[in-house]
């Protein structure tokens, strides 16, 4: 089993539409969660990170659950400028070792 | 602010030759990470350095070197290179005396092989 797993993708849905990734973890004793989107050709830039209560940035919700290792992020009122690739990234109980899952496409159709 | 540069920013290479890719950071942070990624297999960790004066080798470490003489710079170095080499390197920093500090990337180095 790969440490981190996400949704397959591509997701295609309709500006303004609500769109939820999955990811899920191996690592029991992972110590922090990001989100990261990536461009076509650019260099993944911090979303957000993702905290034990959950937590919200404008359009961006991220759920952490712990028992279950799985984390989500939740997109409302799609932009076309979403259209990304999102990487759930995960370090290990010392926060040094930041493993990377192989992403999910998005694409937001005018 | 600066944050981190790579370069150059893309390059043809002839099989067989070397060369240094480099990576500085103005953020003064202590780890700092090589990852290659290539289509359909994702980010994957070459090496990496906990602070300045370590090293370590991450998934992918076969056929690079690295070296970490100070804080603000991580050169990745291909001795000999392969095609199996071209791919798009980017390189990270963190501050990882901290909990929850994300890697921030620079903007990448595009890198062929012949």
């Amino acid at each position: 089993r790969k440490e981190v797993e996400q949704d397959p993708g591509p997701f295609n849905v309709p500006e303004g539409a609500t769109v939820a990734f999955n990811c899920t973890y191996s690592n029991s004793a992972s110590q922090s969660f990001f989100w990261y989107r990536q461009d076509c050709r650019k260099e993944p830039k911090l979303l957000m990170s993702v905290y034990s209560s959950g937590n919200e940035d404008g359009r961006f919700t991220a759920q952490l659950n712990r028992a279950s290792q799985y984390i989500s992020l939740l997109i409302r009122d799609s932009k076309l400028s979403d259209s990304a690739t999102y990487l759930c990234v995960v370090t290990d109980n010392y926060g040094q070792n930041f493993v990377f899952g192989p992403g999910t496409r998005l694409s937001v159709l005018p | 602010t600066a944050g981190i540069t790579q370069a150059p920013t893309s390059q043809i290479l002839a099989a067989g030759r070397s060369m240094t890719l480099r990576c500085t950071q103005d953020m003064r942070h202590n780890a700092m990470y090589w990852y290659r990624q290539d289509l359909g297999l994702g980010l994957r960790l070459i090496h990496y350095s906990n602070t300045a004066g370590t090293t370590g080798k991450g998934e992918v470490p076969d056929g690079y070197s690295v070296s970490r003489a100070n804080t603000d710079d991580f050169p990745l170095t291909l001795a000999s290179a392969v095609p199996s080499q071209t791919s798009v390197y980017f390189c990270a920093s963190s501050d990882s005396s901290g909990a929850d500090q994300p890697q921030h990337f620079g903007d990448g180095t595009r890198l062929s092989i012949l």
